[in-house]
């Protein structure tokens, strides 16, 4: 049982728009989230990370919302370069030192 | 954040040998974690493993196919038994920042063939 989904296993958007990319959990035990980028033959890097106390955290280009009632984040990347484009991951766990889980991941093709 | 690197980078291995894999960190981490991201899947949690202690292994996991040592508060290897070619993955070490972060390894990537 995935108890963290990202239905959308790739996206594709022209440079200079918004890229959009959604994740959804399931155990409402999780109170920290995360989305990692991930480049080829490359191990993911942190990106942007959310507290369940908050429903906003801007950092530059990128923006994550989160959504508890829905059981819903997503990340918004304005403007998208092509050097955007990547595989992201979306990550949750609960309190205290507890690994992430993690989603599926969505492969990102901003196109010049 | 912890740089974190892992030994091989990739390997071909035959069906039926074991390999084992190096993560070494720049600086003394109490939790490091390992995982396996197999083609089309998620990012999968094999075991955690604490310096001093035995490592915990996740369901579906067991110590005698992944067989886990953590000498010291820098380093931890990870050994794939055994293999099968259902063991062809890319394996990451990962570990916890003070501030909660997870930070990963670059990967190994395994073939069995």
């Amino acid at each position: 049982d995935q108890q963290v989904k990202q239905n959308s296993p790739s996206l594709s958007v022209q440079e200079g728009r918004i890229s959009i990319l959604n994740c959804d959990y399931t155990n409402s035990m999780f109170d920290y989230f995360l989305w990692y980028k991930k480049y080829p033959a490359e191990g993911p890097t942190f990106l942007i990370s959310i507290s369940s106390i908050k429903d906003k955290n801007e950092d530059g280009r990128f923006t994550v919302f989160l959504n508890k009632s829905a059981k819903h984040l997503s990340l918004h990347i304005v403007p998208s370069q092509p050097g955007d484009s990547a595989v992201y991951f979306c990550a949750a766990s609960g309190s205290g030192n507890t690994p992430l889980v993690f989603g599926k991941g969505t492969r990102l093709s901003v196109i010049a | 954040s912890a740089v974190i690197s892992q030994k091989p980078s990739r390997d071909i291995c035959q069906r039926g040998t074991s390999l084992t894999i190096q993560c070494q960190v720049d600086s003394q981490v109490t939790m490091m974690f390992w995982y396996r991201q197999q083609p089309g899947q998620s990012l999968t949690l094999i075991a955690t493993a604490n310096q001093g202690s035995e490592a915990t292994y996740e369901s579906g996991f067991v110590i005698d196919k992944f067989p886990i040592s953590r000498p010291n508060l820098t380093f931890s290897t990870l050994t794939v038994s055994n293999m099968s070619p259902e063991d062809s993955s890319i394996y990451l070490c990962s570990t916890l920042s003070p501030t909660d972060t997870q930070y990963f390894g670059p990967g190994t990537r395994l073939t069995v063939l």
